[in-house]
């Protein structure tokens, strides 16, 4: 299943650097969300965007910031992110915001 | 808090064995999903279950819903080193609008040839 992309695949930053992960997804869906997964936890929802629009921000720190400029692509912006930030960042999409999800590979991130 | 409890979180089987790992909550999902993840990949989707006591199969794999779409069962027959990965499952949240699903926290398994 190639529908949903994300890039890069791996990325090292420092915690005073400003990144950005990309995510595309090519199934004509109108929801897309940003998981992120560490070891030994159960994937959190970070964000989710239904029609362009955020509708639901899971607490998540403001050093994390997201852009939907289209219904097929989504940032996530990283901005002096931590350590403990390091994991496995997933994109998700579906058609709608009751519908099944599908994810893309991820994005594995190491903060240093 | 919604929680999706998963067990067992680990399992290591010899090939052809059966396997059943569970998937319980005390909320109620209006759908269920199961996913497989590989180490490095993102979980691709194997089945959703919307009604409650659905069972569905495929080939090797029976996914059961419970009555009360509370719980869920994953059953793998004569497992395969192919069928190696993390396994999730995931409930979708009955009423919101929001796209919110609960994932349990995963069954890693290793089927050894």
């Amino acid at each position: 299943e190639t529908g949903v992309t994300q890039t890069p695949r791996h990325l090292v930053m420092g915690m005073t650097n400003k990144k950005s992960l990309k995510c595309e997804q090519h199934l004509g869906h109108n929801a897309m969300y940003w998981y992120k997964q560490s070891a030994k936890k159960p994937l959190e929802l970070m964000f989710v965007y239904n029609f362009k629009e955020q509708t639901e921000n899971n607490s998540v720190p403001s050093r994390f910031s997201p852009e939907c400029p289209n219904s097929s692509h989504l940032f996530l912006h990283l901005h002096t992110l931590q350590p403990e930030d390091s994991a496995l960042y997933l994109c998700a999409s579906s058609p709608s915001s009751e519908e099944t999800q599908y994810f893309g590979p991820g994005t594995r991130l190491l903060v240093l | 808090t919604q929680l999706l409890e998963q067990s067992p979180q680990f399992l290591s089987i010899q090939e052809g064995e059966n396997l059943t790992v569970y998937c319980n909550s005390s909320s109620v999902f209006s759908s269920l999903q199961w996913y497989r993840q590989e180490p490095g990949e993102g979980p691709v989707l194997l089945v959703t279950v919307v009604t409650g006591g659905e069972v569905k199969k495929l080939k090797r794999l029976t996914f059961q819903f419970g009555d009360a779409r509370k719980d869920s069962s994953l059953h793998i027959t004569a497992a395969q080193p192919g069928d190696t990965g993390l396994y999730l499952c995931a409930g979708q949240v009955g009423s919101s609008n929001t796209g919110k699903l609960i994932f349990g926290q995963g069954t890693t398994l290793q089927v050894k040839p």
